[in-house]
């Protein structure tokens, strides 16, 4: 199992539709990241969170410690938010100051027009 | 725009060959972590660098190796290279080790034949 889950892996919306993707971990973490990559590679950081909502534009995202969950909400979605939405989970490795960042697979979101 | 630039692009190895990678930072990120995204996955964790000491690693065999310079650009070297090297690699810098945001470049696309 991995250490951490996504869901959907895809979705297709229309335009104007509330999404929702979901993200469980199964370790304690003290940081969860929502990243977005394009066809092509890049990747942007849309959020980092250790604690409650963060709302940027039409993004919002919440996590909640104990359940160990998180959720990437896009309101009044349009075609250009298609992209895949990744969460990742920062992770302090065994010892001494080591982080390290362990993604989820990916939700691949296409928002039709 | 990210401030973190990759370099190449694409590239096309043979079996066996070796291969240097290349990530320039933001001025100021001491913090650089490198990761493999094969197709369809969300990236793994090679390894981070922390003013040009490794500073954590993931489970990738030791041909996998790196260098992090004082002007903030940094490498991925990678010797033997193996059919199932062929992935995007991305490196991502932060100003510094603990759950800071992320900052990521737009990979180099990596082929190996």
């Amino acid at each position: 199992k991995n250490e951490v889950e996504q869901s959907p892996q895809n979705l297709t919306a229309q335009e104007g539709e509330f999404i929702t993707i979901n993200c469980s971990y199964s370790v304690g973490i003290s940081a969860l990241h929502w990243l977005q990559q394009h066809p092509g590679g890049g990747i942007v950081s849309l959020f980092m969170l250790s604690s409650g909502k963060k709302k940027h534009g039409r993004l919002i995202a919440t996590i909640n410690i104990q359940e160990k969950h998180s959720s990437l909400h896009i309101t009044a979605s349009h075609p250009r938010d298609s992209a895949v939405y990744i969460c990742a989970v920062m992770v302090r490795r065994s010892g001494g100051s080591n982080y390290k960042l362990t993604f989820g697979k990916g939700t691949l979101l296409t928002v039709n027009p | 725009e990210t401030g973190v630039t990759q370099s190449p692009t694409h590239l096309i190895k043979t079996r066996g060959q070796q291969v240097t990678l290349r990530c320039s930072s933001q001025s100021g990120h001491n913090t650089v972590s490198w990761y493999q995204q094969a197709l369809g996955q969300g990236p793994q964790f090679i390894f981070q660098y922390y003013r040009e000491e490794e500073n954590g690693r993931g489970n990738f065999p030791p041909r996998f190796s790196g260098l992090q310079f004082p002007n903030y650009s940094s490498e991925l070297n990678v010797n033997a290279l193996e059919l199932d090297d062929s992935a995007l690699y991305l490196c991502a810098s932060s100003a510094d080790l603990i759950a800071d945001t992320q900052y990521f470049g737009p990979g180099t696309r990596l082929t190996v034949l």
